[in-house]
């Protein structure tokens, strides 16, 4: 089955620096890869996702490239805010539309220095 | 707010007892999936139902069912509890021809 890896397990970051947190996959039929960010007790939190017909995407300060030669993709978070602190997980599946199951990576603790 | 409900948000339980954990997918969505995340497991996909029929099945233990309803949602069963079934359960739903999830806000299973 899939595995997912995903580095650093923690980061801290100066307000208004850039993070980028990696994952790398195994199983070359992955299409798809969201992002999701976990505050403490709180759901996981969809903040942008990739499918494997794209390089990269980018939503205001977040953005996500997908290298499918290498099976590796990775968060960019630009100008970063306290309020970025969190959990953030990547994933991956085999995508086709009636059996989406989402293999998570072990988490990034974020943590932003005011 | 994800439109994904679940209750209950608290359950504290006993060895060996039985509990239900309860979803309701946001309106439209067909599929249902739950989630199990343990301090030191992480997030582990336990099984999917896609409009009342199992889809996919993860790492579940034989102790745990689940069912979809005719109105969409679903139930998590789990029996025999162990201590170490204590953790945060999700489900996510996720509409027809899509594949983005959306996470309810978990139930947190504490067995004592």
């Amino acid at each position: 089955g899939e595995n997912v890896e995903q580095h650093p397990s923690t980061l801290s970051v100066q307000e208004g620096d850039s993070a980028v947190i990696k994952c790398t996959y195994s199983d070359s039929a992955s299409n798809y890869f969201p992002w999701y960010k976990q505050e403490l007790g709180k759901r996981p939190q969809l903040i942008i996702d990739i499918r494997s017909n794209v390089g990269e995407k980018k939503d205001q300060r977040i953005a996500v490239t997908l290298n499918k030669t290498a099976k590796h993709f990775s968060l960019h978070i630009t100008e970063t805010q306290p309020e970025d602190s969190a959990v953030y997980f990547c994933a991956a599946s085999n995508s086709n539309f009636g059996n989406e199951k989402l293999t998570f990576g072990t988490g990034t603790r974020l943590t932003i220095i005011p | 707010d994800s439109g994904v409900t679940q209750t209950p948000k608290h359950l504290i339980t006993a060895t060996g007892q039985r509990v239900t954990l309860r979803c309701s997918p946001r309106s439209g969505d067909l599929s249902v999936y739950w989630y199990q995340q343990s301090l030191d497991q992480g997030l582990q996909f336990l099984i999917q139902y896609y409009n009342g029929e199992e889809r996919a099945k993860g790492n579940i233990l034989e102790r745990f069912s689940a069912q979809q309803f005719p109105d969409l949602h679903s139930e998590l069963n789990l029996s025999s509890l162990e201590l170490g079934d204590s953790a945060l359960y999700f489900c996510a739903s996720s509409g027809a021809g899509t594949d983005t999830q959306y996470f309810g806000p978990g139930t947190r299973l504490t067995v004592l």
